[in-house]
């Protein structure tokens, strides 16, 4: 079993919807939630950080974490053409090295 | 702009070879990361270099090295070139060793491997 799970897709959605990104992840130890957005042969940009459980809102972007059920979720509202691209959701411990653990990233297309 | 700039951004190389990856980071990131990428994949977690040791490594095998500089830059070293060595290494640098510190990725270099 992955430490983290994510569906890649390919989803596809008209400009303007509500776009919905999931992950699962294995332990309970993982402490940070981070989701980066990847261009096609670019690196990883971060989009959204969160410590622990909760909502996390930044523009249209919206983060949730659910530890207890072991659910992370990034919704993006009033999509746009420019936010096609692989999302990645990554997790952390609380302490030791940096180690991120990535999920699989769900490529995402928004239709004019 | 993240401030982690890499070198080269493309290369080709033969199995078996050995090949010497370069980044920069920003001023006052002492620790830096290397990730590989193989297509379709998330990165995977190669290892980690604080004040210029390795101080946490994930599942890949010796024949990967590491430097760190105290002018902010680092090496990714692979030696003896397998075909599934072919994938983006990513560079990634933040200010601090621990957990909980926002990391920073470069664009990457494209390693194919024939």
């Amino acid at each position: 079993q992955k430490e983290v799970e994510q569906d890649p897709g390919p989803l596809s959605v008209p400009e303007g919807a509500i776009v919905s990104l999931n992950c699962t992840y294995s332990n309970s130890a993982f402490q940070y939630f981070m989701w980066y957005r990847q261009y096609s042969r670019k690196g990883p940009e971060l989009l959204m950080y969160t410590y622990s459980s909760g909502n996390k809102e930044d523009g249209r972007f919206t983060a949730q974490v659910d530890k207890s059920s072991k659910y992370i979720s990034l919704f993006i509202r009033d999509s746009q053409p420019s936010d096609s691209a692989t999302y990645l959701c990554a997790v952390s411990l609380l302490q030791g090295a940096q180690k991120l653990v990535f999920g699989q990233g769900t490529r995402l297309t928004i239709n004019p | 702009e993240t401030g982690v700039t890499q070198s080269p951004t493309h290369l080709i190389k033969t199995r078996g070879q050995q090949v010497t990856l370069r980044c920069s980071s920003q001023s006052g990131h002492n620790t830096v990361s290397w990730y590989q990428q193989a297509l379709g994949q998330g990165p995977q977690f190669i290892f980690q270099y604080y004040r210029e040791e390795e101080n946490g490594r994930g599942n890949f095998p010796p024949r990967f090295s590491g430097l760190q500089f105290p002018n902010y830059s680092s090496e990714l070293n692979v030696n003896a070139l397998e075909l599934d060595d072919s994938a983006l290494y990513l560079c990634a640098s933040s200010s601090g060793q621990r957990s909980g510190n926002t990391i920073y990725f470069g664009e990457g270099s494209w390693l194919t491997v024939v």
